[in-house]
């Protein structure tokens, strides 16, 4: 899986735009760009993914760029409930099993009132 | 629809001891990842298993073994735990199917080991 690189912490005003960048320089066609949180003492939760085209749910946007070396995960009006750890990932999207995901430390996000 | 569980929440054990830790997974899912994270540190992954079987290991020593059983629940056993052992078991559950195979986590035991 590639390697990614991600700010360890950001801050954001609360009912700002929070804009979470990650590069993934040597990502590969076939591999995905997913992005996890983690709120303090709990499991990660899965937000988003995409594979070249921005995507968008109720919770986030994700902007991959055409090159596709970089990303950005968009929570549009950050809440303090948005505190966590945010991890961006690139995997293969596998057709069953080996579904191993590779965290790195991520971006500590603090909404602040 | 229940999500993943865990249990213990906490547990504390001294060196040298064995521990189960156990996960019930998503209702539907049939894939069980375990994951380790250590203070400060983003979760690593142990294994899988997918249908009772071992499909994918980490980097991590055999004192570490799982099982999965028919009704797709899971345990994680450490034998002869050791001080770095110490952290977040968390356990995440998939459908395994090409589509929708985005992994849910449980949220995680808490192991110390004194």
């Amino acid at each position: 899986d590639a390697k990614t690189t991600q700010p360890p912490s950001m801050d954001c005003a609360e009912g700002r735009a929070a804009n979470l960048p990650c590069n993934h320089s040597t990502i590969s066609g076939n591999e995905y760009v997913y992005w996890y949180r983690q709120i303090h003492s709990q499991g990660p939760q899965y937000i988003i993914h995409g594979l070249k085209n921005n995507e968008t749910n109720e919770m986030a946007s994700l902007i991959i760029t055409e090159d596709r070396k970089s990303s950005t995960l968009i929570l549009p009006h950050a809440t303090l409930r948005d505190t966590a750890v945010y991890y961006c990932i690139v995997r293969v999207r596998s057709n069953f099993g080996n579904e191993k995901l590779t965290f790195g430390t991520g971006t500590r996000l603090t909404i602040i009132p | 629809e229940t999500g993943v569980t865990q249990s213990p929440t906490h547990l504390i054990k001294t060196r040298g001891q064995q521990v189960t830790l156990r996960c019930s997974s998503q209702s539907g899912h049939n894939t069980v990842s375990w994951y380790q994270q250590a203070l400060g540190q983003g979760p690593q992954f142990i294994f899988q298993y997918y249908r009772e079987e071992e499909n994918g290991r980490g980097n991590f020593p055999p004192r570490f073994s799982g099982l999965q059983f028919p009704n797709y629940s899971s345990e994680l056993n450490v034998n002869a735990l050791e001080l770095d052992d110490s952290a977040l078991y968390l356990c995440a559950s998939s459908t395994g199917l090409a589509f929708y195979n985005e992994q849910f986590f449980g949220p995680g035991t808490r192991l110390t080991v004194l």
